[in-house]
């Protein structure tokens, strides 16, 4: 079993929608959440940060954490067709802090 | 602000040739950790290095190797290339000796033919 779990999709969305990214894990130790979104031929770009369980929000982004289920989730509002991109969810924590744990990626397209 | 800049782009070799790649820190950045990633995989953590020593090592065999420079730049190389090499190559940079996000650079994609 993976430590990270995450859905790959892909996820094909009308513009305007509001679409839900998901990640599970398995190792309690992860404190530090984070999300990152990967255009095509490009590196991951981060997008939200967060510590511990609760929400974050920027923007069009809101981040959820829940520590005791081991959930994470990334909502996106009113999606763009700019927002078409691979999402990655990465975690860290304990003593391996700073080694990034990362899901599969999901693919999402936002069609106009 | 430069932000990570990574060198080559693109980078075609044969089995059981060496390759290093490059990588520059964004400014203010002290750490440098390099992952690798599988096409449709998610990055795997091959190791990480502040104040010029590897501070961290991900399930990676002894034929990668780094080095980290006194101005934070850093370089991984790659030895007895394997076909099972080929991926996209990342480097990410972070503050505070890995105390904060890491932000990654466009990687390097490395083909071996």
């Amino acid at each position: 079993q993976k430590e990270v779990e995450q859905d790959p999709g892909p996820l094909s969305v009308p513009e305007g929608a509001i679409v839900s990214l998901n990640c599970t894990y398995s190792n309690s130790a992860f404190q530090y959440f984070m999300w990152y979104r990967q255009y095509s031929r490009k590196g991951p770009e981060l997008l939200m940060y967060t510590y511990s369980s609760g929400n974050k929000e920027d923007g069009r982004f809101t981040a959820q954490v829940d520590k005791s289920s081991k959930y994470i989730s990334l909502f996106i509002r009113d999606s763009q067709p700019s927002d078409s991109a691979t999402y990655l969810c990465a975690m860290t924590g304990g003593t391996s802090y700073g080694k990034l744990t990362f899901g599969q990626g999901t693919i999402l397209t936002v069609h106009p | 602000d430069a932000g990570v800049t990574q060198s080559p782009t693109h980078l075609i070799k044969t089995r059981g040739q060496q390759v290093t790649l490059r990588c520059s820190p964004k400014s203010g950045h002290d750490t440098v950790s390099w992952y690798q990633q599988a096409l449709g995989q998610g990055p795997q953590f091959i190791f990480q290095y502040y104040e010029e020593e590897e501070r961290q090592r991900g399930n990676f065999p002894d034929r990668f190797s780094g080095h980290q420079f006194p101005n934070y730049s850093s370089e991984l190389n790659v030895n007895a290339l394997l076909l099972g090499d080929s991926a996209l190559y990342l480097c990410a940079s972070s503050p505070l000796r890995g105390g904060g996000p890491q932000h990654f650079g466009d990687g390097t994609r490395l083909s071996i033919l």
